[in-house]
């Protein structure tokens, strides 16, 4: 089973609109960290936003923002304001047990972002 | 700020040929990694390296490959007789040790096989 689903496989948004980048994931580990990064046409990877399963209010970093509902298991990314400079590959990832040395970051399959002027 | 740096940027390899692909973690990050992503498609987990041992390794990282820490500094990810599939950009990254710290990827190296 997929541990991480990303159901966008392409998103298209207008500059200064914000947009929603879906993310589900499967764990029955209580102690998880989930990340999104974002890898740009260029190829490197990015790190954009963290939250952990034990964290009572949804993460946020200047224009991003993560929807963390955990009954539903979903951390959807949230961009506001759009800009030209985001368009790119987004990945939402996780790490089951976190209190363990070195376990595996574990991605979805992406989701495509454009925006346009 | 520090980064994680590999090197070459980009290998081009006959078919059965051995490369090494070398990593330079960020100096007190203590957990290495190494992933695959074959051209537009997911990133894969291949292995995790720690106090010089594997700590978790996927079904793709078998007997044709290989993680190291020769020298302290280094760290190297060697695949075997390399096949037209092992074509792909790896990636190496690094963790501090603090279990919500991001993975720091360094900027990849592209293995092209011919």
């Amino acid at each position: 089973a997929q541990k991480i689903t990303q159901t966008q496989p392409g998103m298209f948004v207008q500059e200064k609109e914000a947009v929603t980048l879906d993310c589900t994931y499967d764990t029955s580990d209580p102690s998880y960290g989930l990340f999104w990064y974002k890898q740009p046409s260029s190829g490197e990877m990015i790190f954009l936003i963290y939250q952990g399963s034990y964290d009572q209010q949804n993460a946020t970093e200047g224009r991003y923002s993560l929807n963390f509902q955990k009954a539903r298991k979903s951390a959807n990314l949230v961009i506001s304001a759009s800009q030209l400079g985001d368009s790119a590959m987004y990945f939402c990832a996780m790490r089951e047990g976190l209190n363990q040395a070195g376990t595996a970051l574990i991605f979805g399959k992406g989701t495509t972002l454009s925006v346009s002027s | 700020e520090p980064e994680v740096t590999q090197t070459p940027s980009h290998q081009v390899t006959q078919m059965g040929q051995e490369v090494i692909l070398r990593c330079v973690p960020i100096s007190n990050h203590l957990y290495f990694y190494w992933y695959r992503q074959i051209l537009g498609q997911k990133v894969e987990f291949l292995v995790s390296f720690y106090n010089n041992e594997i700590s978790e390794k996927s079904e793709i990282f078998d007997d044709q490959f290989s993680v190291e820490r020769p020298d302290g500094s280094n760290f190297t990810l060697k695949i075997r007789s390399t096949k037209l599939e092992d074509s792909a950009m790896y990636f190496c990254a690094t963790l501090s040790g603090d279990g919500g710290s991001p993975l720091h990827f360094g900027n990849g190296t592209r293995l092209t096989v011919t």
